[in-house]
């Protein structure tokens, strides 16, 4: 079955620095879906990708949907601790979204 | 966000009870999953409802039960649970199953087996 590999599993960011989550499908992909969950919180969605080699933005956050459709990548700078949780991202196939097991991040002050 | 609501929040149970989770959406979606959320594992899709019909049980045992009795509520019916079943569950809804729909999650169910 489809599987969603996410790298890494944590990430340990000081304060100000960038930092890049990747994951990455064994089969091609309808879009990717990317979600936050807080410490505590459920997942809540923060972006979709669509298009073979589409970029989003939002603020912060850079957003990459790979050429074969098959990975994708957050970018976020200058990490803030308002950042901290896990970042999920989620392939569809059909109607079925496939979660990768996320990226929790932490937050040096 | 109140749109997805879970009760209870916090469920500690025997292997022996029987217990219910409920789910309602506020969102007037059409689609409602059943998520498992353990530690270091990915979410794993138990069940998918699509206008009260169930289009996905994947591969979750029997002890697991879901109802759905209307487009707003969503049951998942516990019994003779194993300690390996404690963990968060998720309820999400969505529009419709169209591709290009995000899903909303209520805050969960922690369930703990003793």
């Amino acid at each position: 079955g489809q599987q969603v590999m996410q790298i890494p599993q944590y990430q340990h960011v000081q304060e100000g620095e960038d930092f890049t989550t990747y994951c990455n499908s064994s089969t091609t992909l309808s879009n990717i879906q990317w979600y936050k969950q807080r410490p505590g919180g459920h997942p809540v969605f923060l972006i979709q990708l669509v298009k073979s080699g589409e970029v989003k933005k939002q603020k912060r956050l850079t957003f990459q949907f790979g050429e074969a459709k098959k990975n994708s990548s957050l970018h976020i700078t200058a990490t803030q601790t308002t950042d901290v949780g896990t970042y999920f991202c989620a392939g569809r196939v059909d109607y079925k979204l496939s979660f990768g097991a996320g990226t929790t991040v932490t937050v040096r002050a | 966000e109140t749109g997805v609501t879970q009760t209870p929040r916090h469920l500690v149970m025997g292997m022996t009870n029987k217990k219910s989770l409920k789910c309602e959406q506020h969102l007037g979606h059409n689609a409602m999953y059943w998520y498992k959320q353990s530690a270091k594992k990915p979410l794993e899709l138990m069940f998918v409802y699509s206008l009260e019909e169930r289009v996905e049980n994947n591969s979750v045992p029997s002890r697991f039960s879901p109802e759905c009795p209307n487009s707003s509520h969503l049951f998942l019916h516990l019994h003779t649970l194993q300690p390996e079943d404690s963990a968060l569950y998720l309820c999400a809804s969505s529009q419709d199953l169209s591709w290009g729909q995000p899903q909303h999650f209520g805050d969960g169910t922690r369930l703990s087996i003793l």
